[in-house]
C-alpha cells in the first residue's frame, strides 16, 4: 500500500509561472513532511520541510501548504525558473513507523524558458 | 567535507553474483538508510540503522543484507543478484529520525 501518493507524475510550466505538486498520506501519525529535489545523476536534496503544527511554510519561492484534516500537503514553486527543472519527491515519517521516510513516486518538473 | 559517499558509482553484475555497496558519512550521524530508486516508484527503503551495531528492515528488504559495524559506515550486500535488483541505490544519513536526510550520489547497478 502506497503510504504517500503524489501527483502529477509530470508537469510542464512556463518560466515565471506557478508549479504545484500535491501529496496525500494515510497515516495520521506522520509528523514530518519534507520535500526533496533531485537533479539527473544526483542524489535527492532537502528543499523544504514542514511539521503538522503549522499550515504553511515559505522559504524564498518555495511554499509548503499543509491540510491536516484532509491529510494532504502540497509544494508551490512561485516564479518558476528553468533551473527548477528537476524531479520532486514528497515524503512523510514518524516515530511510530521507526522514523522511516515514505516517499511519493516523484514529479518530473520541466520549466520552459 | 564529503558528506555521504557511495562506492562504487556503477556496477554490472551477472545473475547469481554477490557484491557489497559501501556507504560512508562524515557527519557523525546516528541514522543511516539504504534506498532503491526505480522509475515510477519513487524511493523505497531497503534497510536502515538507528545507530552503530543496529539494523532494521524497511519496505523492500528481501534479497539484501546490511551491516553497521562502524558508526560512519553502512554496507549493503546482495548475496545472489537477480535482474529484479537492477536499480539505482541511494544511501542517506540523518542526525536523528524525522530530520533532514543527506543523500549520496547513488550507485547504478545492472544485473544481467
Amino acid at each position: 500500500q502506497q503510504q504517500v501518493k503524489q501527483s502529477p507524475q509530470s508537469l510542464i510550466v512556463q518560466k515565471g509561472g506557478i508549479s504545484i505538486i500535491n501529496c496525500a498520506y494515510e497515516n495520521t501519525a506522520f509528523d514530518y513532511f519534507p520535500w526533496y529535489q533531485q537533479f539527473p545523476g544526483k542524489g535527492p536534496a532537502l528543499l523544504i520541510a514542514i511539521r503538522p503544527d503549522v499550515s504553511e511554510k515559505k522559504e524564498g519561492r518555495f511554499t509548503i501548504s499543509f491540510n491536516k484534516s484532509a491529510k494532504q500537503f502540497s509544494l508551490h514553486i512561485m516564479d518558476s525558473q528553468p533551473g527548477d527543472s528537476a524531479t520532486y519527491f514528497c515524503a512523510a515519517s514518524c516515530m511510530e513507523t521507526g522514523n522511516q521516510f515514505y516517499f511519493g513516486t516523484g514529479t518530473s518538473l520541466t520549466v520552459i524558458p | 567535507n564529503a558528506g555521504v559517499t557511495q562506492t562504487p558509482k556503477f556496477r554490472v553484475l551477472k545473475t547469481g553474483q554477490s557484491m557489497t555497496l559501501l556507504c560512508a558519512q562524515d557527519m557523525n550521524h546516528e541514522y543511516m538508510y539504504w534506498y532503491r530508486q526505480d522509475p515510477g516508484m519513487g524511493l523505497r527503503l531497503i534497510h536502515y540503522s538507528v545507530g552503530e551495531g543496529t539494523t532494521a528492515k524497511g519496505e523492500v528488504p528481501d534479497g539484501y543484507n546490511v551491516s553497521r559495524l562502524k558508526k560512519q559506515n553502512f554496507l549493503l550486500g546482495l548475496e545472489s543478484a537477480a535482474p529484479s535488483q537492477t536499480s539505482v541505490y541511494f544511501c542517506a544519513s540523518s542526525w536523528v529520525g524525522n530530520t533532514e536526510a543527506f543523500f549520496g550520489q547513488g550507485t547504478r547497478l545492472t544485473v544481467v
